[in-house]
């Protein structure tokens, strides 16, 4: 079964300081790939996906994702974190196989960002 | 367009109590999910439907059932409430933009808690 993992569990970063979060999947065939955002008390919104093409996402907010096929990974990165980056970030894959278009999460990593 | 909208937002069971949690998209989205969300474990799938009359098993069915009689409902059923099943629900919806899968779009959750 495809398994997705967030190595970072808690982030503590002040403002200004870049952001990496590191996003592994295990399976080997063609993915697409996404990061979605929850805010405090809010949903999940998408904050970048990959289908195809080039391997460096741009997304909202200022978020950038690139996609290491060999290392199955779809890190975050965010050069200037903001105190409105507070929040819970969850990395999903979906294999383009699987009947449904269904999603496997990540267990996602809360990002504190002191002002 | 409102989008995925749940209700209750947020509600308190006793041990072995039923419920109903509404979902409803006004997107015309085939594809429909459940999730619940537990700290630390992203969020995991627990039934969906890639149609009106189709439904599957996700990866935690055990204690809900769901239905789909119309494209933009999904309600998820629980039948007798136990205290493993305090959790915070999300529905969502997803459909197809320009033959391929798109993002799933996510309600604002429901908060249960089983007593």
């Amino acid at each position: 079964a495809q398994s997705v993992s967030q190595h970072n569990h808690h982030v503590i970063l002040s403002e200004a300081a870049s952001l990496e979060l590191g996003c592994n999947y295990s399976y080997g065939g063609t993915v697409n790939l996404f990061w979605y955002v929850q805010y405090p008390g809010q949903h999940l919104q998408l904050l970048l996906k990959y289908f195809s093409g080039d391997p460096l996402v741009k997304g909202i907010k200022g978020f950038e994702a690139e996609f290491i096929k060999s290392k199955f990974s779809f890190n975050l990165r965010k050069p200037s974190v903001q105190w409105s980056d507070t929040a819970e970030y969850f990395c999903a894959v979906n294999e383009r196989r699987a009947a449904g278009n269904k999603l496997t999460f990540g267990g996602g990593t809360r990002v504190l960002v002191k002002p | 367009n409102a989008g995925v909208t749940q209700t209750p937002k947020f509600r308190i069971l006793k041990i072995g109590q039923s419920m109903t949690l509404q979902c409803t998209q006004d997107m015309n989205h085939n594809y429909m999910y459940w999730y619940r969300q537990d700290p630390g474990m992203g969020l995991k799938l627990i039934y969906y439907s890639v149609g009106a009359g189709i439904t599957d098993k996700g990866e935690v069915p055990n204690g809900y059932n769901v239905s789909r009689s119309t494209t933009e409902d999904f309600p998820l059923r629980l039948e007798l409430a136990a205290p493993s099943q305090t959790s915070v629900y999300f529905c969502a919806s997803s459909g197809l933009a320009g033959g391929s899968y798109n993002e799933q779009f996510f309600g604002p959750g429901t908060r249960l808690t089983v007593l």
